[in-house]
């Protein structure tokens, strides 16, 4: 069966510091990859998403993501994280028509 | 205009009854789903309809009933409604049943007393 499992439950940054999330999924086959994000009170959003080519993803908001096959990992990266990214950001997996979720990382921006 | 619209938006309900939340798209997609979130934020699909036609039904109570009277709405109807029910319910959608993102509904939230 498919999973996805994401590392950190809860991150806490200062702005301007650097962001990555980790994301792992377990399925043997071709998946298409996405990271969502949910901003308190709101419905979740699409940041980015993996299909196949370059590995490396850009998404909104200066988010990108690492697709690497060999560690079945597709991790989220920013730069420099703003107040404004405080949120929840979930992983997910899909393949036949079924979205896996990952359950999800906490993050919270210190202005 | 809304591309995924669930309503209500919040329910406040008492144990053994029954609800019902509606979720339309206009999108043009073909494939719905009901997913839940629970309160400690996890997504679970529930029920996934592609064209009208049945094809996702996780391991969901048969309390819930969804219906897709057209694929540009798909419902959800719990009966006899308990306390474990309380959550989050996203409607979503996307283009192909095969891959493709999901496009979000705001969420309907429900608690049952």
């Amino acid at each position: 069966a498919q999973s996805v499992s994401q590392h950190n439950h809860h991150v806490i940054l200062s702005e301007a510091a650097s962001l990555e999330l980790g994301c792992n999924y377990s399925y043997g086959g071709t998946v298409n990859l996405f990271w969502y994000v949910q901003y308190p009170g709101q419905h979740l959003q699409l940041l980015l998403k993996y299909f196949s080519g370059d590995p490396l993803v850009k998404g909104i908001k200066g988010f990108e993501a690492e697709f690497i096959k060999s560690k079945f990992s597709f991790n989220l990266r920013k730069p420099s994280v703003q107040w404004s990214d405080t949120a929840e950001y979930f992983c997910a997996a899909r393949n036949a028509g079924k979205s896996t979720f990952g359950d999800g990382t906490t993050l919270t921006v210190k202005p | 205009d809304t591309a995924v619209s669930q309503t209500p938006k919040y329910l406040v309900t008492q144990m053994g009854n029954d609800k019902s939340i509606k979720c339309e798209q206009n999108l043009g997609h073909d494939t719905m789903y009901w997913y839940k979130q629970d309160s400690k934020k996890f997504l679970k699909i529930m029920f996934s309809y592609n064209n009208k036609e049945l094809i996702i039904n996780e391991t969901v109570p048969n309390r819930f009933s969804p219906k897709s009277p057209d694929k540009a709405h798909l419902n959800l109807h719990i009966n006899s409604l308990e306390l474990g029910d309380s959550a989050v319910y996203f409607c979503a959608s996307s283009p192909r049943s095969e891959n493709g993102e999901l496009f979000f509904g705001e969420g309907s939230r429900l608690t049952v007393l």
